[in-house]
């Protein structure tokens, strides 16, 4: 079993919808990344997460460190959100960054 | 743009042979990582490097080296290079201050490796 399992792996929905992509991991961590990467295969930042919740613009990431879980929403969703999203955590007992697979996300107008 | 460059963006090569990729963090930033991206292991931590010296070791693999000089750009040796071997490379940058991952990472636009 992977440490790091994102769900669902691809995501089709309609512009205006509301998205949820799902993150959980089995190990102990300090901090959790969200991460975008486009088409042509640049990646950026999205949030660090070490507890609760954070916004920006039209994205949401929570974290529930009891349950070893973190969600991305992304609110009235529109084409140009249609990328990869990446989970990743960073384990503090070996001090690196595990990743997930990816959730594809296309968003249709 | 993240402020991280990394160059050559593409590169062909043959089975053998030994490649360098080059990475200049943001302006300021102390640390850099170096990541593997292939197609069927996804994106792998290879090594991180703090002010010039080597801070946490991933799956890097022995063929593989790296290195951070006095003026913080990084370099990533790849010796002996196999199919396998083909990848997009990527650099990031962080400020390097807090502990426990917590820090934002910058990406670079990455490097396209095809061994041949």
């Amino acid at each position: 079993k992977n440490e790091v399992e994102q769900s669902p792996q691809n995501l089709t929905a309609q512009e205006g919808e509301f998205i949820t992509i799902n993150c959980s991991y089995s190990v102990g961590i300090s901090a959790l990344h969200w991460l975008q990467q486009h088409p042509g295969g640049g990646i950026v930042s999205l949030f660090m997460l070490s507890s609760g919740k954070k916004k920006h613009g039209r994205l949401i990431a929570t974290i529930n460190i009891q349950e070893k879980h973190s969600s991305l929403h992304i609110t009235a969703s529109h084409p140009r959100d249609s990328a990869v999203y990446i989970c990743a955590v960073f384990n503090f007992g070996n001090e690196k960054l595990t990743f997930g697979t990816g959730t594809r996300l296309t968003i249709i107008p | 743009d993240s402020g991280v460059t990394q160059t050559p963006k593409h590169l062909i090569t043959a089975t053998g042979q030994r490649v360098t990729l080059r990475c200049s963090p943001r302006s300021g930033d102390l640390s850099v990582y170096w990541y593997q991206q292939s197609l069927d292991q996804g994106l792998q931590f290879l090594i991180q490097y703090y002010n010039g010296e080597e801070r946490a070791k991933g799956n890097i693999l022995e063929r593989f080296s790296a290195q951070q000089f006095p003026d913080l750009h990084s370099e990533l040796n790849l010796s002996s290079l196999e199919l396998g071997d083909s990848a997009l490379y990527f650099c990031a940058s962080s400020v390097g201050v807090l502990a426990g991952g917590r820090d934002t990472q910058y990406f670079g636009p990455g490097t396209r490796l095809t061994v041949l």
